[in-house]
C-alpha cells in the first residue's frame, strides 16, 4: 500500500508570495493518477489538479502541478487571500485498487 | 450546474445500520462512476468507496470492506452507502463525490456534495 506524505505541515506565507506543497509517495507512482484537493474552512474539498499537472476546470493558471516518480510538487506562484486552506494530494492504486491521500498540508496566513 | 446533495446521517449506536443518500443533479448521472469519502471532523479525508457507472464494478477501503455496501440507481440520479455494524470509528462526515473519468477507477473526484455528518455513539 503506498503512503503519500505531505510537507510542510503548515505553511505561513502572506499574499503575493509564492506557495511550494510537496507530496512524497512511498514509492513510484504514476502521475497520471495523481491529483491535488484544496479545502477551505467549512467547505467541501475541490479537485485543483489531475493527472498530476493539469488544471480541474476553473482552476486560475497561478496553480502548477508537477512531479513524476515519487515527488510531486504544487506551486501556487501569488497567493490570494482565498488560497489560503487545507491541500491535500491524492493517488490511486491498482494493486490493490484504492484512493489514497496524503495527510494534508496547511496554509496560512503569515 | 453539478448538485450532490447527501442525506441520511445521524446519530447511531454502535452495532447498528443506517443509509447515506446522495441526490445528483446537473450532469447525466449513469456517465459518470461514483465515490464516497469521509472525514473525520479537524482531520483527513479517507476514501471509503466507489462504483462504476453501470454498478458492474465496486471498491471498498479495508476499513469498511464486509460492513459497508455502495449501490446507485440511475433511474433516480442517486447513489448509496449502506452502513452495517457501525462502530466509533466510522465517525465522520461522509461525502459524495462524482467521478472526473468513465470508471471508478484512477477517476479523480471532480464535484463534492457538502456532505452528511454519521455519529457512532451509545
Amino acid at each position: 500500500e503506498i503512503v503519500l506524505t505531505q510537507s510542510p505541515g503548515t505553511l505561513s506565507l502572506s499574499p503575493g508570495e509564492r506557495a511550494t506543497l510537496s507530496c512524497r509517495a512511498s514509492q513510484s507512482v504514476s502521475r497520471s493518477y495523481l491529483a491535488w484537493y484544496q479545502q477551505r474552512p467549512g467547505q467541501a474539498p475541490r479537485l485543483l489538479m489531475y493527472g498530476a499537472s493539469s488544471r480541474a476546470t476553473g482552476i486560475p493558471d497561478r496553480f502548477r502541478g508537477s512531479g513524476s516518480g515519487t515527488d510531486f510538487t504544487l506551486t501556487i506562484s501569488r497567493l490570494e487571500p482565498e488560497d489560503f486552506a487545507m491541500y491535500y494530494c491524492q493517488h490511486f492504486g491498482s494493486s490493490p485498487p484504492m484512493y489514497t491521500f496524503g495527510q494534508g498540508t496547511k496554509l496560512e496566513m503569515k | 450546474e453539478v448538485q450532490l446533495v447527501e442525506s441520511g446521517g445521524g446519530l447511531v449506536q454502535p452495532g447498528s445500520s443506517l443509509r447515506l443518500s446522495c441526490a445528483a443533479s446537473g450532469f447525466t448521472f449513469d456517465d459518470y462512476p461514483m465515490h464516497w469519502v469521509r472525514q473525520v471532523p479537524g482531520k483527513g479525508l479517507e476514501w471509503v468507496s466507489s462504483i462504476s457507472r453501470r454498478t458492474d464494478s465496486v471498491g471498498y477501503a479495508d476499513s469498511v470492506k464486509g460492513r459497508f455496501t455502495i449501490s446507485r440507481d440511475n433511474a433516480k440520479n442517486s447513489l448509496y452507502l449502506q452502513l452495517n455494524n457501525v462502530t466509533a470509528e466510522d465517525t465522520a462526515l461522509y461525502y459524495c463525490a462524482k467521478g472526473l473519468g468513465n470508471y471508478w477507477y484512477g477517476s479523480d473526484f471532480d464535484y463534492w456534495g457538502l456532505g452528511t455528518l454519521v455519529t457512532v455513539s451509545s
